[in-house]
């Protein structure tokens, strides 16, 4: 079974400041692994994913994140922090075959001025 | 930009009663999902849906769920006799196809509260 652990509920950075959330995944076959940012009061909206090839993948708004196959992490960056990151992100993984997303527990992200 | 589109955005029900929770998935997709993030919690995965029938479902989706989809666009999931516990937001996703891209696009979700 496939399973994500995100570590830290909550993140508080400052804007402008390095944004680092943490991802760890568990998957006995090849996983493909994405980030989803929610808005207050909306839906799920893409960031990025990882499927296969280049391990470092560049999402939209400025996100990135590293695949680790050593580290099984999938974290999530960001150079300089916008007052409009602030979200909820969510870790998935799946894989190849699988029909279904497993998510982690989710983090807020609050950019303090 | 093609969207996934659910119906209605909030919905309030007394326990015990039906609900129909409807979605439009993207037109030329294949793959039909539902998850479910009670308040504060992650979201979760209730059931797959491919082909016309179930190839997926967790242990969640009980024999109080069901899903179909009536006309080849819409997509809904029926709860047939509420609890308080159902209330949650309630997400319909599609994706075209299995590897390749293989991305979920998700609606706005449907918040359920059941009083």
């Amino acid at each position: 079974a496939q399973s994500v652990t995100q570590l830290g509920s909550h993140v508080s950075v400052s804007e402008g400041a390095l944004v680092l959330l943490r991802c760890n995944y568990s998957s006995s076959v090849p996983p493909y692994l994405f980030w989803y940012v929610q808005y207050p009061n909306q839906g799920l909206q893409l960031l990025l994913k990882y499927t296969t090839g280049a391990t470092l993948v560049k999402g939209i708004n400025g996100f990135e994140a590293e695949f680790k196959k050593s580290e099984t992490s999938f974290h999530l960056t960001k150079p300089s922090a916008h007052m409009s990151d602030a979200a909820e992100y969510f870790c998935a993984v799946s894989d190849e075959g699988a029909q279904k997303l497993v998510f982690g527990q989710g983090t807020r992200l609050t950019i303090n001025p | 930009e093609p969207e996934v589109t659910q119906t209605p955005s909030h919905q309030v029900t007394q326990m015990g009663q039906e609900v129909i929770l409807r979605c439009v998935p993207i037109s030329n997709h294949l793959y039909f999902y539902w998850y479910r993030q009670i308040l504060g919690q992650k979201v979760e995965f209730l059931v797959s849906f491919y082909n016309n029938e179930i190839s997926e479902k967790s242990e969640i989706f009980d024999d109080q769920f069901s899903v179909e989809r009536p006309d080849g666009s819409n997509f809904t999931l029926k709860i047939r006799s509420t609890k308080l516990e159902d209330s949650a937001m309630y997400f319909c996703a599609s994706r075209r196809r299995t590897g390749g891209n293989p991305e979920a696009f998700f609606g706005q979700g449907t918040r359920l509260t059941v009083v």
